[in-house]
């Protein structure tokens, strides 16, 4: 049973415009989140994060809102670039994990922002 | 600071071979993590190295193994290849502390992308 939901495999969004990718988890054990962004032929590459004593975090053009109650977190980014094109990956995590060890990844949605 | 870098980058081998993939973590990183990513199931976590000691493991069958050596260098491989096994295999590192933060400090090499014919 998959734990992180990415149910939007792809998105396609006009430059400029808001990007919104959701993702959904099912564990409450889980109260850490991250989002990766993936470009082809390279590793993920850490973008935000968020535990879960917060609803909001934001850095720069990206802000991470999570609604523990829906069990839901959000991507927002804005406005968005051409160079934003990649799969992006929500994980999750319980805080008092080990890097790298407790992290459930979502199967990725593939945004592409046109010019 | 130089990146995690992984070895080889392209493996093509056959069904019932066995393979090894190489991971050199970011210079002061103790942690290193395996993943595999496929299509399918986007990335699973295989096990993780802390100090050379496997500190946690996910739910992978006993044909994958690990090690990691004294200077944080780690190894995964596969023995009795099967086609689905073919996948893009991520390394990550970290300095290895605890905590939710612990997660950030977590970076990723390029993946070594298996084939299985």
């Amino acid at each position: 049973d998959q734990q992180v939901k990415q149910n939007s495999p792809s998105l396609s969004v006009q430059e400029g415009r808001i990007s919104i990718l959701n993702c959904d988890y099912t564990n409450s054990m889980f109260d850490y989140f991250l989002w990766y962004k993936k470009y082809p032929a390279e590793g993920p590459t850490f973008l935000i994060s968020i535990s879960s004593i917060k609803d909001k975090n934001e850095d720069g053009r990206f802000t991470v809102f999570l609604n523990k109650s829906a069990k839901h977190l959000s991507l927002h980014i804005v406005p968005s670039q051409p160079g934003d094109s990649a799969v992006y990956f929500c994980a999750a995590g319980p805080t008092l994990g080990q890097a790298g060890t407790a992290l459930i990844f979502g199967k990725g949605t593939t945004l592409s922002v046109s010019s | 600071k130089a990146g995690v870098t992984q070895t080889p980058r392209y493996l093509i081998k056959t069904r019932g071979q066995q393979v090894t993939l190489s991971c050199s973590p970011i210079s002061g990183h103790r942690s290193v993590s395996w993943y595999q990513q496929t299509p399918g199931q986007g990335l699973q976590f295989l096990f993780e190295y802390f100090s050379e000691t496997q500190r946690n493991k996910g739910n992978f069958p006993g044909r994958f193994s690990g090690r990691q050596f004294s200077n944080s260098r780690s190894e995964m491989n596969v023995s009795t290849l099967e086609l689905g096994d073919s996948a893009l295999y991520l390394c990550a590192s970290s300095p290895g502390g605890l905590g939710g933060s612990a997660y950030n400090e977590q970076f990723f090499g390029p993946g070594t992308r298996l084939t299985v014919l």
